[in-house]
C-alpha cells in the first residue's frame, strides 16, 4: 500500500532563515512522483515542486527545493530564505503508476508552518 | 485565463437533502478528481475519472455520487446517505505530472 508520512504537525522558523519540512513515503511502484503543495488559509492548493523518481538531481524552484533521498524513501522540501507569507499549511503527495490509465494521488496530513517576524 | 472553477464558495446543506457541487475547467485536461478535506487533515480521495462517462471510486466514496458528461465538467452529489458531509471539498485535474486544483467549496450542515 501506499502512503505518505509528514511528522512534524508544526513549525516555526525565524523570517529569512532556511527550513526542512520532512516528508517519508512508501511504495512499490518503480515509477512515481512526489509533490509538495502549500495551502494558505484561504483553502487554495498551490502547486510548489515536483520530483520524479528517476530525475537524478534535486528539484529546485525558486527559494524551493527537494531532497530526494530514494534509498530513505524522503522527500524533504526546504524552503530557503523564508519569508511572512510563506506561513501556511504545506502538503507532500505522491502519484504512483498508473492504473487503467488513471493516476492516483494520495496525501500526508500536512505541516503548519509559521513564519516569525 | 485557464484554471478550474468550483462552485460554489460556501453550501449549507439539510438534513435529509442532496447538494451538487461544480466543478468546471478549461484546461482541456482528461482526468479530474475530487477529493474531501477535514479540519487539519489532509486530503482523501472520493471518486476520480480519467474520461468521459467513465470514473472510479476513491477512498471514501460511500454517500458521493459523481457524472462526467462532459470533458470539462466533473460535478458531485453529496446525499443524503452520507452523514457527515461537513467539510472542505476540492476539485483537480491533471495532464501528465500535475494536478492543478480549484479554489473549494466549504459544505456546512444547517
Amino acid at each position: 500500500a501506499q502512503k505518505i508520512t509528514q511528522t512534524q504537525p508544526g513549525m516555526f522558523v525565524q523570517e529569512k532563515e532556511a527550513v526542512t519540512l520532512d516528508c517519508t513515503y512508501d511504495t512499490s511502484d518503480q515509477s512515481y512522483g512526489l509533490f509538495w503543495y502549500k495551502q494558505p488559509s484561504s483553502g487554495e492548493m498551490i502547486f510548489l515542486i515536483y520530483q520524479g523518481s528517476y530525475d537524478e538531481q534535486n528539484a529546485t524552484e525558486g527559494r524551493y527545493s527537494l531532497n530526494f533521498q530514494k534509498a530513505r524513501k524522503s522527500a524533504n522540501l526546504v524552503i530557503s530564505a523564508s519569508q511572512l507569507g510563506d506561513s501556511a499549511m504545506y502538503f507532500c503527495a505522491m502519484r504512483g503508476a498508473a492504473t487503467s490509465g488513471t493516476y492516483k494521488y494520495i496525501f500526508g496530513t500536512g505541516t503548519r508552518l509559521k513564519v516569525l517576524a | 485565463d485557464g484554471g478550474i472553477t468550483q462552485s460554489p464558495k460556501y453550501l449549507f446543506r439539510k438534513e435529509g437533502q442532496n447538494v451538487t457541487l461544480s466543478c468546471e475547467q478549461n484546461l482541456n485536461h482528461d482526468a479530474m478528481y475530487w477529493y474531501r478535506q477535514d479540519p487539519g487533515q489532509g486530503l482523501r480521495l472520493i471518486y476520480y475519472s480519467q474520461i468521459v462517462n467513465d470514473f472510479q471510486k476513491g477512498d471514501i466514496a460511500e454517500g458521493y455520487s459523481v457524472s462526467r458528461e462532459k470533458k470539462e465538467s466533473f460535478p458531485l452529489t453529496v446525499t443524503s446517505a452520507q452523514k457527515n458531509p461537513t467539510a472542505f471539498y476540492l476539485c483537480a485535474s491533471s495532464i501528465r505530472a500535475t494536478q492543478h486544483f480549484g479554489d473549494g467549496t466549504r459544505l456546512s450542515i444547517l
